[in-house]
């Protein structure tokens, strides 16, 4: 079956160390976002990409970097430039074939840093 | 701006009809839609509506659109206690950006 892994679930850092956050698709779908979610919040955009070696900075992007070196990977680094890195991240992925093509949600990372 | 606003939280009992409210800026936005998550997983769509239509049904959602108020809603008939989720309307900025505006989502709680 088609879809978005995002690994790990659960992920611990210790303040100061940069981290990566894993997306990999099998819908080929050409474009690609990360979310970050707090609780009460809704989604706030980190990075999307809508093509394989380009990528647009999100609302939110400070502090994070992304690469999309790969049609189905799109990789989320965390660095330590993040004021407040604990959140639950969320990746997704959406076709460009059509204007209405919904996203595709992975299952999440949390990451807490302590 | 763009801006997508819900209530935070709803409650109903078991058999009763939900209704979550939304309303939303952008007035030339073409798609609507509205995803669950439920706790600790990814967001799910559940179905999404063309701004030239003012109703869509499917089993027991229906989603109503109006574009003169900018208000959208999601009513959930015969709720059960699996219908219990965050839900969160979003719309597509027409920036051709691919970009999607979410609301801050509404918490559903249903009592049995």
């Amino acid at each position: 079956d088609g879809g978005i892994t995002q690994s790990p679930k659960y992920l611990f850092r210790k303040e100061g160390q940069n981290v990566t956050l894993s997306c990999e698709q099998n819908l080929n779908h050409d474009a690609m976002y990360w979310y970050r979610q707090d609780p009460g919040q809704g989604l706030r955009l980190i990075y999307y990409s809508q093509i394989v070696n380009d990528f647009q900075k999100g609302d939110i992007a400070e502090g994070y970097s992304v690469s999309r070196e790969k049609k189905e990977s799109f990789p989320l680094t965390v660095t330590s430039a993040q004021k407040n890195p604990t959140a639950f991240y969320l990746c997704a992925s959406s076709s460009r074939e059509s204007y209405n093509s919904p996203l595709h949600f992975g299952n999440g990372t949390r990451l807490t840093v302590t | 701006g763009e801006d997508v606003e819900q209530s935070l939280f709803l409650s109903v009992r078991e058999g009763d009809s939900s209704v979550i409210n939304c309303t939303y800026t952008d007035s030339s936005s073409t798609y609507l839609y509205w995803y669950k998550q439920e706790p600790g997983a990814g967001l799910q769509l559940l179905t999404y509506i063309f701004s030239n239509m003012d109703m869509k049904q499917d089993q027991r959602l229906t989603v109503l659109l109006n574009k003169k108020d900018k208000h959208l809603s999601l009513r959930i008939a015969d709720t059960q206690t699996g219908d219990s989720a965050i839900y969160f309307c979003a719309e597509i900025a027409t920036s051709g950006t691919y970009k999607y505006i979410f609301g801050t989502g509404t918490r559903l709680k249903v009592l049995a």
